[in-house]
């Protein structure tokens, strides 16, 4: 159980366009989805917090109009990257945690290679 | 917020022996330590955790410590295999949140 998939695995664009990823929980609802960023060969930097109908919560350095995360289920979370650049290059991971006991476990997704030319 | 900090940051290790991965987070309302493996191109992959009221966890060959006066607990793996070569992360959730350390790249010499 407690399984996260995300959507694309793996995305090319061009410079000023908008992507949006899908994270979904398939088995077990989510009270929360994070979304996270990670650089080659660096750990994992938190960009957000969303909750199932709140606005999402964002860190400090993101900007929230560019990244813009809707929440609209218990089990589904989409970011958009809103005009993208190719600094915005990166992988792109979400987690989920679920309903219940033991919510402070965060199961991730696979990650979505997002790569700006 | 918390600071995780995590060493050694690469451990090379001869399949059959032990690996062990330390971490040290900054502030004692931590609550919950979780450890994460992450294969090359993949997301990270929950392998044991444990919470503030226990002191040791084991799973198989898997076990972690959590030593909470000193704010510090550790992974330890037992008689390695080459596919426990990957990457892992310890992190420190506080106010519902993870701070992950900078990670450790562990190769299992066959």
């Amino acid at each position: 159980g407690a399984v996260v998939s995300q959507h694309p695995s793996r995305v090319i664009c061009k410079s000023g366009t908008s992507v949006k990823i899908e994270c979904r929980s398939l088995d077990f609802q989510a009270t929360t989805m994070f979304w996270y960023r990670q650089f080659p060969k660096q750990s994992l930097m938190l960009m957000a917090t969303s909750n199932e109908g709140s606005k999402a919560t964002y860190e400090q350095g993101v900007e929230k109009d560019k990244f813009l995360i809707n929440h609209a289920s218990l089990t589904l979370s989409t970011l958009t990257v809103t005009s993208a650049h190719p600094e915005d290059s990166s992988f792109y991971i979400c987690s989920a945690s679920r309903v219940g006991a033991f919510q402070e476990t965060q199961y991730f997704g696979p990650g979505t290679r997002l790569l700006v030319l | 917020g918390e600071n995780v900090e995590q060493h050694p940051s690469t451990l090379s290790v001869q399949e059959g022996d032990s690996a062990v991965i330390k971490c040290t987070y900054s502030d004692s309302a931590s609550n919950y330590f979780p450890w994460y493996k992450q294969e090359l191109g993949k997301g990270p992959q929950l392998i044991i955790d444990i919470r503030s009221n226990v002191g040791e966890k084991k799973d198989q060959r898997i076990a972690v410590t959590l030593n909470k006066t000193a704010k510090h607990f550790s992974l330890h793996i037992t008689e390695t295999q080459p596919e426990d070569s990957a990457v892992y992360f310890c992190a420190a959730r506080w106010r519902n949140k993870l701070s992950f350390g900078a990670g450790t790249t562990v190769t299992v010499r066959a």
